[in-house]
């Protein structure tokens, strides 16, 4: 059972450029979320879905955009590379509303723009 | 605007003894509050979560308490082990199908 798997592990972008963010979870579940995670930051919800072809704004969702055509497939996309989103990106589902449900994380993309 | 906030600074211990970790929360009534752990490079994993009826929650080492009046939890591990030295997340839930997080604390427990 694979769980949460995000692809790529690691990118090194230059600023302008774009790329993708792929995340995939085997557990049928009908949330998703992307974080980021900055050092003294915690962290911070970028975007979330709450099931197939929904998809919301979190708390930093600026310089990024989401798309979830597929239940188990949750896409994070930056349009021009910033150096601001060098960062550590992680991809999460649940079974449901996180109220009583647990968030189940993937292991992290480690994305830097030079 | 919500505040979720955990010490900072790393908590050292020595193996065998109890850790115990705080997270405070402002401006917020949260239903549920959850425990994560973060080893370096991964993702977190889920431990604990408890609800605002639950004053607290016990799970093998583990220990969350959830003072609401206080708007804070704390986070023990009795008999701690090398093993369990990692980054320890605080999360609140919104109630809008979000989780807010706190920034972790790190736990270095010493043989």
């Amino acid at each position: 059972n694979a769980g949460v798997t995000q692809t790529p592990k690691f990118r090194v972008l230059k600023t302008g450029q774009s790329m993708t963010l792929l995340c995939a979870q085997d557990m049928n579940h009908e949330y998703m979320y992307w974080y980021r995670q900055d050092p003294g930051m915690g962290l911070r919800l970028i975007h979330y879905s709450v099931g197939e072809g929904t998809t919301a704004k979190g708390e930093v969702p600026d310089g990024y955009n989401v798309s979830r055509l597929k239940k188990q497939n949750f896409l994070l996309g930056l349009e021009s590379a910033a150096p601001s989103q060098t960062s550590v990106y992680f991809c999460a589902s649940s079974r449901g509303q996180v109220s009583g449900n647990t968030i189940y994380f993937g292991e992290g993309s480690w994305l830097t723009v030079v | 605007s919500q505040k979720i906030e955990q010490n900072s600074e790393a908590l050292n211990i020595q193996e065998g003894k109890t850790a115990t970790l705080t997270c405070n929360y402002t401006n917020y009534s949260p239903a549920y509050l959850q425990w994560y752990r973060q080893d370096p490079g991964r993702g977190p994993v889920f431990l604990l979560l408890i609800r605002e009826n639950e004053k607290e929650k016990r799970k093998e080492r583990l220990k969350v308490t959830f003072d609401t009046t206080l708007k804070q939890s704390l986070f023990h591990i009795t008999a701690s082990q090398p093993a369990d030295s990692a980054t320890y997340l605080c999360a609140l839930d919104t109630g809008e199908g979000k989780l807010i997080f706190g920034q972790g604390t790190t736990l270095q427990v010493k043989p």
